[in-house]
């Protein structure tokens, strides 16, 4: 069955460094590739998305990188500050009529360190 | 704030017992979804709906149900309840397009079984 995992279940970076949050996903047909933040105590937030014809969006301070060769999944964070520090989950959609559903990653926790 | 709002934020009950939780969407949203989230199952969609009708169905127990009433907010309502049925409950919400890939999610609702 499809499934999009994440490669380490946490990652910690030192302030102003760059971060790099791997994930790996299985399903081939999916149409796009979504990375989401939860902080604690929050519900998860979109953070930017990526088309599967694409190999690279860049967004506020964050890029996302799809090698399909290898189906594997990435999101960069320049920078990191201390507010960064949250759980992120990768999550991939196909489309089909109006079915908007989005299956999740396990999560990676990032803490960033002062 | 994502503009969704769930209540209540959390619910403490016992096993065999019925519990219903709710959902106000975005203003303008005709999309909800509902996830369930624990520690082993992460992220876990549950079902969609869109203007009225269920649109989508992910993992959703034969015990758990859900409904988006006329004026769009929805409600999921789980019965039978088990001890594994404890974890967050979102829901999210979005617009209409199919290829629009960002949902907002909710506070959650924090389930506890005992």
């Amino acid at each position: 069955g499809e499934s999009v995992g994440l490669h380490l279940p946490t990652l910690s970076v030192q302030e102003g460094d760059n971060s790099i949050i791997n994930c790996a996903y299985s399903n081939s047909a999916s149409d796009y590739f979504i990375w989401y933040k939860q902080e604690s105590g929050k519900g998860p937030q979109f953070i930017i998305d990526i088309r599967s014809n694409m190999d690279k969006r860049q967004g506020q301070r964050v890029t996302v990188l799809l090698n399909k060769t290898v189906k594997h999944l990435s999101l960069q964070i320049a920078a990191t500050q201390p507010g960064d520090s949250a759980v992120y989950f990768c999550a991939e959609k196909r489309c089909g009529g109006a079915n908007s559903k989005l299956t999740f990653g396990k999560g990676i926790t990032l803490s960033v360190r002062p | 704030d994502s503009g969704v709002t769930q209540t209540p934020k959390h619910l403490i009950t016992a096993t065999g017992q019925r519990v219903t939780l709710r959902c106000s969407p975005r203003s303008g949203d005709l999309s909800v979804y509902w996830y369930q989230q624990s520690l082993d199952q992460g992220l876990q969609f549950l079902i969609q709906y869109y203007n009225g009708e269920e649109r989508a169905k992910g993992n959703i127990l034969e015990r758990f149900s859900a409904q988006q009433f006329p004026d769009l907010h929805s409600e999921l309502n789980l019965s039978s309840l088990e001890l594994g049925d404890s974890a967050l409950y979102f829901c999210a919400s979005s617009e209409a397009g199919v290829s629009y890939n960002e949902q907002f999610f909710g506070p959650g609702t924090r389930l506890t079984v005992l």
